[in-house]
């Protein structure tokens, strides 16, 4: 059973440039949250998705950003016209149902993103 | 506003001894809390974690502790092993029941041989 798969696990961008960093959860889990990890920090919560809903996205800058689980296929978190703060290492976890923290909530190994 | 601190960047401590990571939170709404290690270059790995209704919760060599009332909690690793050497991150969630973790800036342990 393969864990959470993110990919690419390195991404460059130039500045202005779309990333788009996907996620594959777990076999069997269809809850899906992404986290930010800013150097020297701890993770940020961005957003929270069931397949092809947002249930909880008030962690999600405003502009730029935006998040997707369609019903087949990876989530995908979108950021446009990147800029050099949104330089960070991405994290995506999977869960089997609402609840999702603790044992039942496995963390993928991160994208790490670099502008340029 | 950081409402889970982790006050101590780093800890080292000697092979067998105890490691005691801190943690402190300001939201009294916070009803579950959990903890998290992290090696360089991968994701947070699940370690223990513990409900509001508990104050301790031990599992092997890890033992969290809650301290409600001072808004507190601890873990403990013993005996401590060069392995453990990584970055500890505490997480609390609250109430709603989302699955949104609120995350600590983490901890750095280093345990010497």
């Amino acid at each position: 059973n393969a864990g959470v798969m993110q990919n690419p696990r390195h991404l460059v961008r130039r500045r202005g440039q779309e990333a788009r960093l996907r996620c594959s959860p777990m076999k069997g889990h269809s809850h899906v949250y992404w986290y930010r990890q800013l150097p020297e920090e701890g993770l940020k919560f961005m957003v929270y998705l069931q397949k092809e809903n947002i249930i909880d996205e008030s962690g999600m800058p405003k502009e730029r950003f935006s998040a997707e689980f369609p019903k087949e296929g990876p989530s995908i978190l979108r950021i446009q016209q990147v800029v050099r703060g949104d330089s960070a290492a991405y994290f995506c976890a999977s869960s089997p149902d609402l609840r999702g923290l603790g044992s039942e909530a496995f963390f993928g190994q991160g994208t790490r993103l670099t502008v340029v | 506003d950081q409402q889970v601190k982790q006050n101590s960047p780093s800890l080292s401590v000697q092979e067998g001894r105890i490691s005691i990571l801190n943690c402190d939170y300001t939201n009294s709404m916070f009803d579950y809390f959990l903890w998290y290690k992290k090696y360089p270059a991968e994701g947070p790995t699940f370690l223990i974690s513990i409900s509001s209704i508990k104050d301790k919760n031990e599992d092997g060599r890890f033992t969290v502790f809650l301290n409600k009332s001072a808004k507190h909690l601890s873990l403990h690793i013993v005996p401590s092993q060069p392995g453990d050497s990584a970055v500890y991150f505490c997480a609390a969630s609250g109430s709603s029941n989302t699955g949104k973790l609120i995350f600590g800036q983490g901890t750095t342990l280093q345990v010497k041989p």
